[in-house]
Order: structure tokens, then sequence, then C-alpha cells
């Protein structure tokens, strides 16, 4: 089945530690990839965003994405993580079926520790 | 900033009663979506519109819901008869286009049937 697949779903680091989440999608064609993030009591907001071109694209408060379409993989890193990180972290995806409907992933918690 | 609103933020019903969940979309968005996210689980589809319609529904968007655009301003999601399983957290989303964007989110209505 078409589905977005989170491989952590708890991570606990300490602040200045590297992070990265993994992401994994089993759709095939184009498709659009999206990380969102839901700090505690917060909506979700988007962080990066990837539809074409360079795979390597940067987002907000240092995050960054690597798009392996051979793995079909969208993994969030950042280099070092601050205590402000923690949150929900949900990879998305858009099937590009003519309209935005977004196929998430089930979240990723983390804990960022001072 | 503009933003997605929802009311209410959280909503308390019995088995079998309506609910009519509001959400005010970012003023010059024509998309509009609702999500919801039953506890522990992902953020799932329900259903996206535009034009006074519906352009996508996911297969958990059975007879018993309903969205409307009642005025200029409103998106509402309706269901008809709550379930126990209808509890979750419900999320609308717009976009000003159809070509492929960030989604902005609504803080969320937490739904909670007894």
């Amino acid at each position: 089945a078409q589905s977005v697949s989170q491989h952590n779903h708890h991570v606990i680091l300490s602040e200045a530690a590297s992070l990265e989440l993994g992401c994994n999608y089993s759709y095939g064609g184009t498709v659009n990839l999206f990380w969102y993030v839901q700090y505690p009591g917060q909506h979700l907001q988007l962080l990066l965003k990837y539809f074409s071109g360079d795979p390597l694209v940067k987002g907000i408060k240092g995050f960054e994405a690597e798009f392996i379409k051979s793995k079909f993989s969208f993994n969030l890193r950042k280099p070092s993580v601050q205590w402000s990180d923690t949150a929900e972290y949900f990879c998305a995806v858009n099937p590009y079926t003519g309209f935005q409907k977004l196929v998430f992933g089930t979240g990723t918690r983390l804990l960022v520790s001072p | 900033e503009p933003e997605v609103t929802q009311t209410p933020s959280h909503q308390v019903t019995q088995m079998g009663q309506e609910v009519i969940l509001r959400c005010v979309p970012i003023s010059n968005h024509l998309y509009f979506y609702w999500y919801r996210q039953i506890l522990g689980q992902k953020v799932e589809f329900l259903v996206s519109f535009y034009n006074n319609e519906i352009s996508e529904k996911s297969e958990i968007f059975d007879d018993q819901f309903s969205v409307e655009r009642p005025d200029g301003s409103n998106f509402t999601l309706k269901i008809r008869s709550t379930k126990l399983e209808d509890s979750a957290m419900y999320f609308c989303a717009s976009t000003q286009r159809e070509s492929i964007e960030e989604q902005f989110f609504g803080p969320g209505t937490r739904l909670t049937v007894l």
C-alpha cells in the first residue's frame, strides 16, 4: 500500500547533538515532499519542502533535508539541536494527483534535554 | 501574519449527536482541507474543497461527514451522528492556489465523543 514511514517514533537528544530523522515513502512517480513541525500547544508549521531541483533543501531554523530518489527517502537533519527544537516532526508527501492532499507519516516526537 | 483559525478548541459531545467544527481560512485562500489525527496515530486527510465543491475525499469521509462554506469566510465540517471513534484532533488547512505549495494549518479542534 502507498504510505509514508517515519522510522523513529521517539528521539531523545542532548543540546548540540546532531539530528537525523528518517522518512521513506512508497509512492511511484512524481511526489512533492514536506516536513512539518508541531511545537507543544501549537499548530502544524512548514519546516521545508521539496518539489524539484537541488535534492538538498534548506528550511527554517537550521533544518535541512535530502531527497534521495533511488531510496524513496527524504530525511530531515540538523547539525546541532537546541532545547527549543523539542516538538513533533511530521514527514508528508503529496502524491501529485492534481490536488494538494498530504499524506503524513506517523510523526517523530523529539525531546531535547538542556 | 494571517492565520487559519478554528473554533471551538475543544468540543465534547455525546455519541449520536451532531457536531459542527468551524474554520476560518486565510482570507485570499481558495482551497480548503480537513485532516484529523486520532490520538497516537498519524494525521489523515479527510477532504479537500474548492469552488464550493468537494475535490477529493478519503475513504474515512463517509456519509456521516459533510463540508460547507456557508459564507465568504467560514469553512465547516459536520459530523451527523458522532461515534466514539470520531474522537480526534481535527485540523483545517488552506492554500491560495492549486499549485503545490505550503498548506497553512489551523490550531485544531479536539473532539471528544463520550
